[in-house]
């Protein structure tokens, strides 16, 4: 979800179990959604997006579902491996008219590890 | 291409010093952005510049300034640095266009002691 605090939601999977990522967002008006990966140390990667048109979006091992009913976005991770052990921060997209124009806003990650 | 780059990676000041933090990207995207990151926080925005010479305010502003007078470079400047202010601050960068990822820098670890 999306509430503010010192403890990150954390998912620990086995290696090659199929691992589901959740996030609620708050803003109805948002049309633009996506989910980054953030290594330590490192800044946000792109993983995959999706418009507020579609409720699924298939990349190479991920999954993006959009429920706008109920303000839910999930990333599913099939056969999860040891290397997509990371952070992973959902996005939303705020901007007027549907142009980024940089503003982005971040739920507060989940910490996803995964054990070999 | 480098992307985004960030300088320094790493800068301890002390309350009241001032400092920039440099991000320079190569990719000729119009739209950049400074977000901080708390621990167990997502990134919050700082400010945002949508072009060359145009600036605003994001959701956390107060005791930064920045200025955009090429595409390439959008600094941030800390006016007189306060513990509070002690995170891991992003740059990001994207092209123009609707629905756009961002592109984000290394990061630069701050610390205010």
């Amino acid at each position: 979800g999306e509430s503010v605090g010192l403890h990150l939601p954390t998912l620990s999977v086995q290696e090659g179990d199929n691992s589901i990522i959740n996030c609620a967002y708050s803003n109805s008006a948002s049309d633009y959604f996506i989910w980054y990966k953030q290594e330590s140390g490192k800044g946000p990667q792109f993983i995959i997006d999706i418009r507020s048109n579609m409720d699924k979006r298939q990349g190479q091992r991920v999954t993006v579902l959009l429920n706008k009913t109920v303000k839910h976005l999930s990333l599913q991770i099939a056969a999860t491996q040891p290397g997509d052990s990371a952070v992973y921060l959902c996005a939303e997209n705020r901007g007027a008219g549907g142009t980024s124009y940089g503003k982005l806003t971040f739920g507060q990650g989940t910490i996803l590890t995964v054990h070999p | 291409n480098a992307g985004v780059t960030q300088t320094p990676k790493f800068q301890v000041l002390k309350t009241g010093q001032s400092m920039t933090l440099q991000c320079a990207q190569d990719m000729n995207h119009e739209y950049m952005s400074w977000y901080r990151q708390d621990p167990g926080m997502g990134l919050r925005l700082i400010h945002y510049s949508v072009g060359a010479g145009i600036t605003d305010q994001g959701e956390v502003p107060n005791g930064y300034n920045v200025s955009r007078s090429t595409t390439e470079d959008f600094p941030l400047r800390l006016l007189s640095a306060a513990p509070s202010q002690t995170s891991v601050y992003f740059c990001a960068s994207i092209p123009q266009g609707v629905n756009t990822e961002a592109f984000f820098g290394q990061g630069t670890r701050l610390t205010v002691v």
